[in-house]
């Protein structure tokens, strides 16, 4: 079985300043990281995804994220936030060769407050 | 761009009904999902749904529920006899086509309330 962890349930940031949203996973296989963001009355929508290959992960809009193996982490990371970007930010992990079903196992999310 | 959809949006229902929430997946997608999350909690697996029966389903997925794909288009989640702990936000979700990677993609919600 797979757990996440997401200790910050909100994080405060004025415009333009650097954020990290943290996250910690707990699996005894390998698994694939995933960031979701849900804007308000909005459903998820995938941000950004770790397969395999490079541990540095990045979104089109700026996120990126770090694969961590040793410390079982994938902190989400953007150097300069926007007003936008307030929402609130899933982690989740996923056990790959489970049938092709591959339910998802999230955080309790991180409310990213972007403020003037 | 091709999205998810869920109806209703808010469901209110009396403790003892059944209530069917609805979704409408991505039209060639062929897995399908149902996460439910309880105000203030994380987002929890239900089930999943492929090849018309259910892969996986959590320990929450009891007798009471059940899912349906009844005309191709359609994949409704029944709960028939609602409790108050059934109050929470119910989400669909599809996911392409074989291989274990592919992104799955959620609908907007539908929040069910048990009075």
């Amino acid at each position: 079985a797979q757990s996440v962890t997401q200790l910050d349930s909100q994080v405060p940031v004025f415009e333009e300043a650097p954020v990290e949203l943290r996250c910690n996973y707990s699996s005894s296989v390998s698994v694939y990281l995933f960031w979701y963001v849900q804007y308000p009355n909005q459903g998820l929508q995938l941000l950004l995804k770790y397969l395999s290959g490079s541990t540095l992960v990045e979104s089109i809009n700026g996120f990126e994220a770090e694969f961590n193996k040793s410390q079982t982490s994938f902190h989400l990371r953007k150097p300069s936030v926007h007003i936008s970007d307030t929402a609130e930010y899933f982690c989740a992990v996923s056990a790959p060769g489970t049938g092709g079903g591959n339910k998802l196992t999230f955080g309790t999310g991180t409310q990213l407050k972007v403020e003037l | 761009e091709p999205e998810v959809t869920q109806t209703p949006s808010h469901q209110v229902t009396q403790m003892g009904q059944e209530v069917i929430l609805r979704c409408v997946p991505i039209s060639n997608h062929l897995y399908f999902y149902w996460y439910r999350q309880i105000l203030g909690q994380k987002v929890e697996f239900l089930v999943s749904f492929y090849n018309n029966e259910i892969s996986e389903k959590s320990e929450i997925f009891d007798d009471q529920f059940s899912v349906e794909r009844p005309d191709g288009s359609n994949f409704t989640l029944k709960i028939r006899s609602t409790k108050l702990e059934d109050s929470a936000m119910y989400f669909c979700a599809s996911k392409g086509g074989q291989g274990s990677w592919g992104e799955q993609f959620f609908g907007p919600g539908t929040r069910l309330t048990v009075l």
